[in-house]
């Protein structure tokens, strides 16, 4: 089945460094994927929609200049968190959709958990 | 904008009953509905993925109903085990974006 890879799954980092995490499609190619934010015991909530060869879409409220997305080829998408600060600890995950069959549904990398101290 | 909700948010059951839970969205438009499950800590594993034109999905002991017109979805898992204890997330995908519900956390009790 189709396969998300997502890097690093932990880091730690200290407060004003970036910190960059790598989202691959294994065995399917990806037009289209997604950064998503968890809080603790909440549900997924969408960052950013990350399209191959162009800009990505940014959700209400996010800030572009402190998440910046690539998405150079149809495998890979990058989220780095620029001037990390404490606030941005959380657990981010990635998903990629495939655009043909089987993989008409999305698929979610294991996630990373930033923490910033 | 769609809206998910999951009913009930958390739910504790003995090993061996069956589970029911429940999924409802405001937008009927939809492509299709996706379950998945999350471990603490881990990503989102797909579990079932309904087409907007099926009417239910079934992969082993899972099995997932969609009602479009009404807007719902259950997922049952029959026999429950312990290792089902996890939470269940629900997701509508309309365009090319996931709605999700906040989740069902799921215990099963040995």
């Amino acid at each position: 089945g189709a396969v998300v890879s997502q890097h690093p799954s932990r880091v730690i980092c200290k407060s004003g460094t970036s910190v960059k995490i790598e989202c691959r499609s294994l065995d399917f190619q990806a037009t289209t994927m997604f950064w998503y934010r968890q809080f603790p015991k909440k549900s997924l909530m969408l960052m950013a929609t990350s399209n191959e060869g162009s800009k990505a879409t940014y959700e209400q409220g996010v800030e572009k200049d402190k998440f910046l997305i690539n998405h150079a080829s149809l495998t890979l998408s990058t989220l780095t968190v620029t001037s990390a600060h404490p606030e941005d600890s959380s657990f981010y995950i990635c998903s990629a959709r495939g655009d043909s069959a089987p993989n008409y549904g999305y698929t979610f990398g294991s996630g990373t958990r930033l923490t910033v101290v | 904008k769609q809206e998910v909700t999951q009913i009930p948010a958390a739910l504790s059951v003995p090993e061996g009953e069956n589970l029911v839970l429940n999924c409802s969205f405001t937008d009927s438009a939809i492509y299709n509905l996706q379950w998945f499950r999350q471990d603490p800590g881990k990503g989102l594993t797909s579990l079932l993925l309904i087409q907007s034109s099926q009417r239910e999905q079934t992969s082993g002991r899972l099995n997932a109903s969609l009602d479009k017109s009404s807007g719902r979805s259950t997922l049952y898992i029959a026999a429950s085990q312990p290792g089902d204890s996890a939470t269940y997330l629900c997701a509508v995908s309309g365009d090319y974006k996931l709605s999700f519900g906040a989740g069902t956390t799921v215990t099963v009790r040995a």
